[in-house]
């Protein structure tokens, strides 16, 4: 059954350094998203993409955070200059008609 | 945008015990999801609901959408133990090529054997 992947499962990363979080969507699948979640809270949307270029935006997804498909299976999410507080579960998710969604296994991440 | 607020955040039951958890919203939706999350695991999508009215069944899970759009629920009869994790409802939001999940607070469901 096809998966939405994603690497790392864990990155720690010192204050201030910038992080990619990687994700390989199910190949016939338009619409790709990215969520977080801090431990035991919800599940926070991020931003979504359809067409090569960012359709939604949640106001968590400040000029820190950058999305893009370099090519035609990778997804990525940057975050530029990493605080403490960005410490949380990232899920990638991707869906074919913008209806049920597939999540990733997630990458956590620690800023230490 | 649309906001959906969840209830109970917590549920403990007594294994063979039934199950409910509800959504609610101040608005008409357009559609409701539901999305199972283990511990440590990645939500799973369980089902979505776009009609008024609407009742889905899943073996003993049975998902409600109310008459008015406006609130759902979970209901599961006689949990087991598998049956643990947290119970998010979602809501996608579309404006022409945009798409937005919006996730519940969800409630996290324990299962005393």
């Amino acid at each position: 059954e096809p998966e939405v992947t994603q690497t790392p499962s864990h990155q720690v990363t010192q204050m201030g350094q910038e992080v990619i979080l990687r994700c390989v969507p199910i190949s016939n699948h338009l619409y790709f998203y990215w969520y977080r979640q801090i431990l035991g809270q919800k599940v926070e949307f991020l931003v979504s993409f359809y067409n090569n270029e960012i359709s939604e935006k949640s106001e968590i997804f400040d000029d820190q955070f950058s999305v893009e498909r370099p090519d035609g299976s990778n997804f990525t999410l940057k975050i530029r200059s990493t605080k403490l507080e960005d410490s949380a579960m990232y899920f990638c998710a991707s869906s074919y008609r913008g209806a049920e969604a597939f999540f990733g296994q997630g990458t956590r991440l620690t800023v230490v | 945008g649309q906001q959906v607020m969840q209830i109970p955040q917590y549920q403990h039951v007594q294994e063979g015990e039934d199950f409910t958890t509800y959504c609610n919203s101040s608005t008409t939706l357009s559609n409701i999801q539901w999305y199972k999350q283990r511990p440590g695991g990645h939500p799973v999508f369980l089902i979505q609901l776009v009609k008024s009215g609407e009742v889905k069944k899943q073996k003993r899970l049975t998902f409600q959408f109310g008459e008015a759009k406006k609130n759902s629920s979970l209901h599961i009869t006689a949990t087991q133990t598998t049956d643990v994790g947290t119970y998010f409802c979602a809501v996608m939001i579309s404006s022409g090529s945009a798409r937005q999940l919006t996730f519940g607070s969800g409630t996290q469901l324990t299962v005393l054997p």
